[in-house]
């Protein structure tokens, strides 16, 4: 059972280059999400999906895409990346929606974009 | 809107108790959490309280809640080199929202 994977574990891009960040989870969870995180900042929701079929915005979605591609994975794209969004990623999952389920996190993704 | 409120950083001495806490704005937060992150790791929930209880206790944990001032705590007794890491604060707000603060930095002192 490895819970919640991503990859890749590091990325450099340069300005304007895009990349797609994987992430999945072997949990049969409903729910995944993206998070960043920035020194000083803690961890900022870019978009959720509450269940297979649907994504919706958090609290940063502005140049980033997800794909929810089946209920274990949901990706996060970035089309042109700035460096703005050098961060660490973080993609999390849940048993549901609607209720406090714990929120299990993957190790996380560390990009720099140059 | 929902705020979260911690200081930065705790330096205790091993064996001492650490207490971090937490302040936040949503009054409907119904249950809040506790996160660890330990260096180069994702978060792994730590414990969590509900809203209607004052206290809870799990081994070496003890979470206060303080709902009238919106005020958490969490102290790690008898704290040793393991618990060095990052703690963050967590109201669940809403649908499953949850508000994650700046997270404190726990250091030990030998």
């Amino acid at each position: 059972n490895a819970g919640v994977t991503q990859t890749p574990k590091f990325q450099v891009l340069k300005t304007g280059q895009s990349m797609t960040l994987q992430c999945a989870q072997d949990m049969n969870h409903n729910s995944m999400y993206w998070y960043r995180q920035d020194p000083g900042m803690g961890l900022r929701l870019i978009y959720y999906s509450a269940s297979e079929g649907t994504t919706d915005k958090g609290e940063v979605p502005n140049g980033y895409n997800v794909s929810r591609l089946n209920k274990r994975e949901f990706s996060l794209r970035l089309e042109s990346a700035a460096p703005s969004q050098t961060s660490v990623y973080f993609c999390a999952s849940s048993e549901g929606w609607g209720r406090p389920y714990e929120q299990y996190f993957g190790p996380g993704t560390r990009l720099t974009v140059t | 809107g929902e705020d979260v409120e911690q200081s930065l950083f705790l330096s205790v001495r091993e064996g001492d108790s650490s207490v971090i806490n937490c302040t936040y704005t949503d009054s409907s937060s119904t249950y809040l959490y506790w996160y660890k992150q330990e260096p180069g790791a994702g978060l792994q929930l730590l414990t969590y309280i509900f809203s209607n209880m004052d206290m809870k206790q799990d081994q070496r944990l003890t979470v206060l809640l303080n709902k009238k001032d919106k005020h958490l705590s969490l102290r790690i007794a008898d704290t040793q080199t393991g618990d060095s890491a990052i703690y963050f604060c967590a109201p669940w707000v809403r649908d499953d929202k949850i508000i994650f603060g700046k997270g404190t930095r726990l250091h030990i002192l030998p």
